[in-house]
């Protein structure tokens, strides 16, 4: 099972919007709903912040949101802040023997 | 909200094995999927297998098959994730978490995503 491919890196300034890709085949991302998306500050555990495709855990800022179509996953943060600056992940159910695959990471980084 | 406390980090020499464990609290243990995700360092997050201690049985990622053995004491609301003949790649920060989704036969419990997640446990590979 091969990783979901995300970009290494994105970038905005503070107040922008920004979309972080998460592709992966008919297998997984196309078959299921069941993508979610990880952030990670540096030296912490991964944080879920979208769960099933769309939703947002209770918490989770309405600045994040998620969006599939096909084989690719997105993930949007709109309004960026210096906070978002981490490493964000996706994950997809396959139903195969290797039940979840992750993506590469993506680094955002807030100029 | 369960929260889960892992076990310290680990020296081990190539070859030899290593045993995490990952202890919940303030939820319904047995009834709750656990999985276990690594990172190495620099690297991206892998998924390794997971638990559900009602289901008994474990499910394991195929790159890990037949190294991974996970298991779960319900008397002390702990999993375990056990790998043996380490190697230096294995080096990483080993997660647990809760969620994932595993099945017996028909019957599936969980949920396909991971929330919270452990403090992480650093394991080094080192001659």
């Amino acid at each position: 099972q091969s990783a979901l491919t995300q970009p290494a890196s994105v970038s905005g300034s503070p107040g922008q919007s920004i979309t972080i890709s998460c592709t992966g085949s008919s297998s997984d991302v196309g078959r299921y709903r069941s993508v979610s998306w990880y952030q990670q500050h540096a030296g912490k555990a991964p944080k879920l912040i979208i769960y099933d495709v769309i939703n947002r855990p209770s918490g989770v800022s309405n600045r994040f949101s998620g969006s599939k179509s096909g084989n690719t996953a997105s993930l949007t943060i709109s309004g960026l802040q210096a906070e978002d600056e981490a490493d964000y992940y996706c994950t997809s159910y396959t139903g195969s023997s290797t039940l979840y695959v992750f993506g590469t990471g993506t680094k955002v980084t807030v100029l | 909200q369960v929260q889960l406390v892992q076990s310290g980090a680990e020296v081990k020499q190539p070859g030899s094995s290593v045993k995490v464990s990952c202890k919940a609290s303030g939820g319904t243990f047995r009834s709750s999927a656990i999985t276990w995700v690594r990172q190495a360092p620099g690297q991206g997050l892998e998924y390794m297998g997971g638990i559900i201690p009602l289901f008994g049985t474990a499910n394991s990622a195929q790159k890990f098959q037949g190294r991974v053995t996970i298991t779960a004491d319900e008397s002390t609301s702990t999993v375990y994730m056990e790998l043996s003949s380490l190697r230096f790649e294995d080096m990483a920060i080993y997660y647990c978490a809760i969620g994932g989704e595993y099945c017996r036969g028909n019957s599936c419990r969980g949920y396909n995503w991971f929330d919270p997640w452990g403090q992480g446990t650093l394991v080094t590979v080192s001659s």
